[in-house]
């Protein structure tokens, strides 16, 4: 079966504070993983794929990368406006599986 | 504007009333599917179809149905809806870039609140 682990289940920062989100997968069958944004009462915004070990995308102030087990996202000096929950997702081909994701605060 | 509209957006009902949530996309795209969202558990996969007339299950089929008769629409039917389908609904549509999985650059819709009572 399919899992997608995310932790922490919410994080706190104080503007400018670096941090990371930890999404942990099950490895059998990995085609693609996912991140996403989602804003109260919105619909997931699509950040990055990634696909093989090694991997890293960036975007303004995220990175994100994927080890064989794990991926990360990575908030560097991060700003009011990044507060959101964050989503993991794989897939093994046509199904999509997501985490429960991680509510971010970042404070000013 | 790129787009995935969804209809209604806010809906009550009672138990065993059948009803249609009507999802529909203008991108042209291939791929259409239907998640729901309940806090603890996460989003889900309901139902996917890969284009038209092609459907299969998620995760969560049970008490769902779908069709897709046309590329740009992809309805959710819940044929008795009971209280445990109470929930945030989610439609998403993608295209398939060659060799690379349907869910890259998935959009989503606003969602449709569900309340049944």
């Amino acid at each position: 079966e399919d899992q997608v682990t995310q932790s922490p289940e919410a994080l706190r920062l104080q503007e400018g504070e670096s941090s990371s989100l930890n999404c942990s997968y099950t490895v059998s069958g990995l085609r693609g993983l996912f991140w996403y944004r989602q804003d109260p009462g919105k619909g997931p915004e699509f950040l990055f794929t990634l696909y093989s070990a090694g991997e890293e995308k960036e975007k303004e102030r995220l990175k994100a990368t994927l080890t064989k087990k794990e991926s990360f996202l990575h908030i560097t000096a991060p700003k009011p406006e990044d507060s959101a929950t964050y989503l993991c997702a794989r897939t093994s081909g046509s199904r999509l599986t997501f985490g429960e994701g991680t509510q971010l605060t970042v404070n000013p | 504007e790129a787009q995935v509209t969804q209809n209604p957006r806010y809906l009550i009902t009672v138990t065993g009333k059948k009803l249609t949530v009507t999802c529909s996309q203008n991108m042209n795209h291939e791929y259409m599917s239907w998640y729901r969202q309940d806090p603890g558990l996460g989003l889900r996969q309901i139902y996917y179809s890969m284009n038209v007339e092609v459907t299969d299950k998620g995760d969560v089929p049970e008490g769902y149905k779908v069709s897709r008769k046309e590329k740009r629409n992809f309805p959710l039917i819940l044929e008795s809806p009971s209280p445990n389908q109470t929930s945030l609904y989610f439609c998403a549509s993608s295209w398939r870039l060659a060799g690379r999985p349907y869910q890259e650059t998935q959009y989503f819709g606003p969602g449709t609140r569900l309340l049944v009572l």
